[in-house]
Protein backbone atom coordinates (compact mmCIF):
# COMPACT_ATOMS: atom_id res chain seq x y z
CA UNK A 1 0.00 0.00 0.00
CA UNK A 2 1.37 3.70 -0.22
CA UNK A 3 1.99 6.38 1.60
CA UNK A 4 3.27 9.10 2.15
CA UNK A 5 5.44 11.14 5.16
CA UNK A 6 5.80 15.19 5.27
CA UNK A 7 8.74 15.35 7.55
CA UNK A 8 7.65 18.82 8.46
CA UNK A 9 5.15 18.90 11.22
CA UNK A 10 5.66 23.07 11.43
CA UNK A 11 7.82 25.68 9.60
CA UNK A 12 7.82 29.20 9.58
CA UNK A 13 8.94 31.83 7.23
CA UNK A 14 9.30 35.40 6.40
CA UNK A 15 7.19 37.25 4.59
CA UNK A 16 8.76 37.49 0.94
CA UNK A 17 11.39 34.31 1.68
CA UNK A 18 11.15 31.29 -0.62
CA UNK A 19 9.57 27.75 0.61
CA UNK A 20 10.22 24.56 0.78
CA UNK A 21 8.05 21.92 1.80
CA UNK A 22 9.02 18.23 1.70
CA UNK A 23 6.72 15.33 1.08
CA UNK A 24 7.87 12.18 0.36
CA UNK A 25 6.11 8.58 -0.86
CA UNK A 26 6.07 5.08 -1.11
CA UNK A 27 4.71 3.17 -4.16
CA UNK A 28 6.03 0.35 -6.62
CA UNK A 29 5.38 2.28 -9.05
CA UNK A 30 4.56 5.72 -10.64
CA UNK A 31 2.15 7.37 -8.22
CA UNK A 32 -0.58 9.81 -8.17
CA UNK A 33 0.88 12.81 -6.37
CA UNK A 34 -0.98 15.76 -5.12
CA UNK A 35 -0.73 18.86 -2.30
CA UNK A 36 -3.47 20.09 -1.09
CA UNK A 37 -3.73 23.93 1.47
CA UNK A 38 -6.24 23.60 4.05
CA UNK A 39 -7.23 27.46 5.48
CA UNK A 40 -8.38 27.54 9.27
CA UNK A 41 -11.98 26.09 9.16
CA UNK A 42 -11.80 25.46 5.32
CA UNK A 43 -11.80 22.48 3.83
CA UNK A 44 -9.07 21.43 1.26
CA UNK A 45 -7.91 23.17 -2.12
CA UNK A 46 -5.87 21.62 -4.58
CA UNK A 47 -2.76 23.46 -5.33
CA UNK A 48 -1.28 21.03 -7.96
CA UNK A 49 -1.24 17.22 -8.95
CA UNK A 50 1.32 15.19 -11.19
CA UNK A 51 -0.13 12.43 -13.18
CA UNK A 52 2.25 12.31 -15.66
CA UNK A 53 4.60 13.74 -17.94
CA UNK A 54 7.27 17.05 -17.19
CA UNK A 55 8.48 16.44 -13.93
CA UNK A 56 7.89 20.24 -12.72
CA UNK A 57 4.29 20.96 -11.91
CA UNK A 58 3.08 24.15 -11.76
CA UNK A 59 0.15 25.28 -9.90
CA UNK A 60 -2.13 28.24 -8.62
CA UNK A 61 -1.27 31.12 -6.58
CA UNK A 62 2.40 31.11 -7.62
CA UNK A 63 2.90 27.50 -6.30
CA UNK A 64 5.35 24.47 -8.22
CA UNK A 65 6.28 21.02 -6.90
CA UNK A 66 8.81 18.61 -8.58
CA UNK A 67 8.66 14.82 -9.11
CA UNK A 68 11.73 13.24 -8.21
CA UNK A 69 11.51 9.65 -8.90
CA UNK A 70 15.01 8.50 -7.44
CA UNK A 71 14.44 10.62 -4.32
CA UNK A 72 10.56 9.55 -4.20
CA UNK A 73 9.65 12.79 -3.57
CA UNK A 74 7.58 15.78 -4.35
CA UNK A 75 8.23 18.91 -3.00
CA UNK A 76 6.34 22.10 -2.62
CA UNK A 77 7.68 25.14 -3.91
CA UNK A 78 7.35 28.90 -3.87
CA UNK A 79 9.57 31.53 -4.44
CA UNK A 80 8.41 34.29 -2.32
CA UNK A 81 5.68 33.77 0.33
CA UNK A 82 2.67 36.14 1.45
CA UNK A 83 1.17 36.49 4.93
CA UNK A 84 -1.79 34.75 3.15
CA UNK A 85 -0.24 31.44 2.32
CA UNK A 86 -0.19 30.65 6.18
CA UNK A 87 -2.29 27.28 5.97
CA UNK A 88 -1.71 23.61 6.47
CA UNK A 89 -0.52 22.07 3.16
CA UNK A 90 -1.03 18.55 2.75
CA UNK A 91 0.94 15.98 0.30
CA UNK A 92 -1.54 13.07 -0.81
CA UNK A 93 -0.90 9.69 -3.08
CA UNK A 94 -2.77 7.73 -5.22
CA UNK A 95 -1.86 4.09 -6.60
CA UNK A 96 -1.90 4.19 -10.46
CA UNK A 97 -5.31 3.91 -11.91
CA UNK A 98 -6.79 4.74 -8.39
CA UNK A 99 -6.94 8.62 -8.15
CA UNK A 100 -10.06 7.90 -5.92
CA UNK A 101 -8.46 6.71 -2.97
CA UNK A 102 -5.89 9.27 -1.92
CA UNK A 103 -3.31 8.76 1.01
CA UNK A 104 -2.47 12.04 3.06
CA UNK A 105 0.32 13.00 4.55
CA UNK A 106 0.38 14.26 8.15
CA UNK A 107 0.38 17.60 7.13
CA UNK A 108 2.79 20.92 7.55
CA UNK A 109 1.74 23.83 8.95
CA UNK A 110 3.59 26.50 7.86
CA UNK A 111 3.22 30.20 9.46
CA UNK A 112 4.01 33.25 7.52
CA UNK A 113 5.97 36.43 9.59
CA UNK A 114 5.26 40.08 8.72
CA UNK B 1 -23.05 28.88 -5.41
CA UNK B 2 -21.40 26.41 -3.31
CA UNK B 3 -19.41 23.14 -5.06
CA UNK B 4 -19.95 20.93 -2.57
CA UNK B 5 -22.09 21.74 0.85
CA UNK B 6 -22.16 20.17 4.33
CA UNK B 7 -24.58 20.19 6.98
CA UNK B 8 -24.52 21.33 9.63
CA UNK B 9 -20.97 22.97 9.84
CA UNK B 10 -20.73 22.30 14.20
CA UNK B 11 -22.35 19.20 15.74
CA UNK B 12 -22.29 18.81 19.39
CA UNK B 13 -23.86 15.82 21.16
CA UNK B 14 -23.42 13.57 23.76
CA UNK B 15 -22.44 10.06 23.66
CA UNK B 16 -24.79 7.38 22.46
CA UNK B 17 -27.11 9.74 20.19
CA UNK B 18 -27.19 9.14 16.59
CA UNK B 19 -26.71 11.96 14.24
CA UNK B 20 -26.54 12.45 10.24
CA UNK B 21 -23.97 14.75 8.35
CA UNK B 22 -25.56 15.85 4.95
CA UNK B 23 -23.18 16.52 1.91
CA UNK B 24 -24.53 17.87 -1.50
CA UNK B 25 -22.35 18.63 -4.41
CA UNK B 26 -23.54 20.59 -7.36
CA UNK B 27 -20.37 19.78 -9.71
CA UNK B 28 -22.17 17.38 -11.83
CA UNK B 29 -19.42 14.58 -10.08
CA UNK B 30 -20.25 10.62 -10.26
CA UNK B 31 -18.13 9.69 -7.45
CA UNK B 32 -18.41 11.33 -3.96
CA UNK B 33 -16.16 10.61 -0.79
CA UNK B 34 -16.26 10.82 3.48
CA UNK B 35 -13.45 11.54 5.15
CA UNK B 36 -12.52 12.24 8.57
CA UNK B 37 -9.89 14.31 10.19
CA UNK B 38 -8.61 13.93 13.74
CA UNK B 39 -7.54 15.93 16.18
CA UNK B 40 -3.90 15.89 14.86
CA UNK B 41 -4.95 17.19 11.75
CA UNK B 42 -4.85 13.13 9.80
CA UNK B 43 -7.12 12.88 7.02
CA UNK B 44 -8.72 9.72 6.36
CA UNK B 45 -10.99 8.20 3.56
CA UNK B 46 -13.76 6.20 5.06
CA UNK B 47 -16.17 6.28 2.03
CA UNK B 48 -16.46 6.57 -1.53
CA UNK B 49 -19.67 5.85 -3.56
CA UNK B 50 -19.83 6.14 -7.43
CA UNK B 51 -23.40 6.88 -8.78
CA UNK B 52 -25.00 5.69 -5.64
CA UNK B 53 -22.64 2.43 -5.35
CA UNK B 54 -20.48 1.83 -2.61
CA UNK B 55 -16.69 2.06 -4.11
CA UNK B 56 -14.80 2.13 -1.27
CA UNK B 57 -15.41 1.40 2.21
CA UNK B 58 -12.18 1.64 4.27
CA UNK B 59 -12.21 -0.30 8.06
CA UNK B 60 -14.40 1.77 9.30
CA UNK B 61 -16.85 0.67 12.76
CA UNK B 62 -19.93 -0.13 11.06
CA UNK B 63 -22.08 2.63 13.90
CA UNK B 64 -21.39 4.66 10.51
CA UNK B 65 -23.29 4.15 7.44
CA UNK B 66 -23.29 5.90 4.55
CA UNK B 67 -26.47 6.71 1.96
CA UNK B 68 -26.29 7.86 -1.15
CA UNK B 69 -30.04 8.95 -2.31
CA UNK B 70 -29.30 10.49 -5.72
CA UNK B 71 -25.49 10.90 -7.29
CA UNK B 72 -25.75 14.61 -5.97
CA UNK B 73 -25.82 13.75 -2.45
CA UNK B 74 -24.04 11.65 0.09
CA UNK B 75 -25.17 11.82 3.70
CA UNK B 76 -23.32 10.03 6.73
CA UNK B 77 -25.19 8.32 9.55
CA UNK B 78 -23.91 7.80 12.75
CA UNK B 79 -25.01 5.49 15.58
CA UNK B 80 -23.93 5.12 19.32
CA UNK B 81 -21.94 8.50 18.90
CA UNK B 82 -18.30 7.26 20.89
CA UNK B 83 -15.99 10.12 22.60
CA UNK B 84 -13.25 9.14 19.71
CA UNK B 85 -15.55 10.05 17.14
CA UNK B 86 -14.42 13.41 17.67
CA UNK B 87 -13.32 14.95 14.45
CA UNK B 88 -13.68 16.92 11.55
CA UNK B 89 -15.53 15.20 8.77
CA UNK B 90 -15.48 16.42 5.07
CA UNK B 91 -17.27 15.57 1.84
CA UNK B 92 -15.44 15.50 -1.13
CA UNK B 93 -16.42 15.30 -4.50
CA UNK B 94 -14.71 14.03 -8.31
CA UNK B 95 -15.80 12.97 -11.60
CA UNK B 96 -14.45 9.51 -10.68
CA UNK B 97 -12.08 9.07 -13.59
CA UNK B 98 -8.79 8.24 -13.16
CA UNK B 99 -6.82 11.50 -13.40
CA UNK B 100 -9.09 13.82 -11.60
CA UNK B 101 -9.22 16.46 -8.97
CA UNK B 102 -11.50 15.90 -5.69
CA UNK B 103 -13.62 18.68 -4.93
CA UNK B 104 -14.01 19.33 -0.73
CA UNK B 105 -16.59 20.74 1.07
CA UNK B 106 -15.97 22.80 4.26
CA UNK B 107 -16.33 20.09 6.92
CA UNK B 108 -18.46 19.41 9.83
CA UNK B 109 -17.01 19.32 13.26
CA UNK B 110 -18.31 16.58 15.21
CA UNK B 111 -18.19 16.95 19.07
CA UNK B 112 -19.24 14.19 21.56
CA UNK B 113 -19.51 14.82 25.15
Amino acid sequence: AQSVTQPDIHITVSEGASLELRCNYSYGATPYLFWYVQSPGQGLQLLLKYFSGDTLVQGIKGFEAEFKRSQSSFNLRKPSVHWSDAAEYFCAVAATGTASKLTFGTGTRLQVTL
Amino acid sequence: DTAVSQTPKYLVTQMGNDKSIKCEQNLGHDTMYWYKQDSKKFLKIMFSYNNKELIINETVPNRFSPKSPDKAHLNLHINSLELGDSAVYFCASSHGGDADTQYFGPGTRLTVL
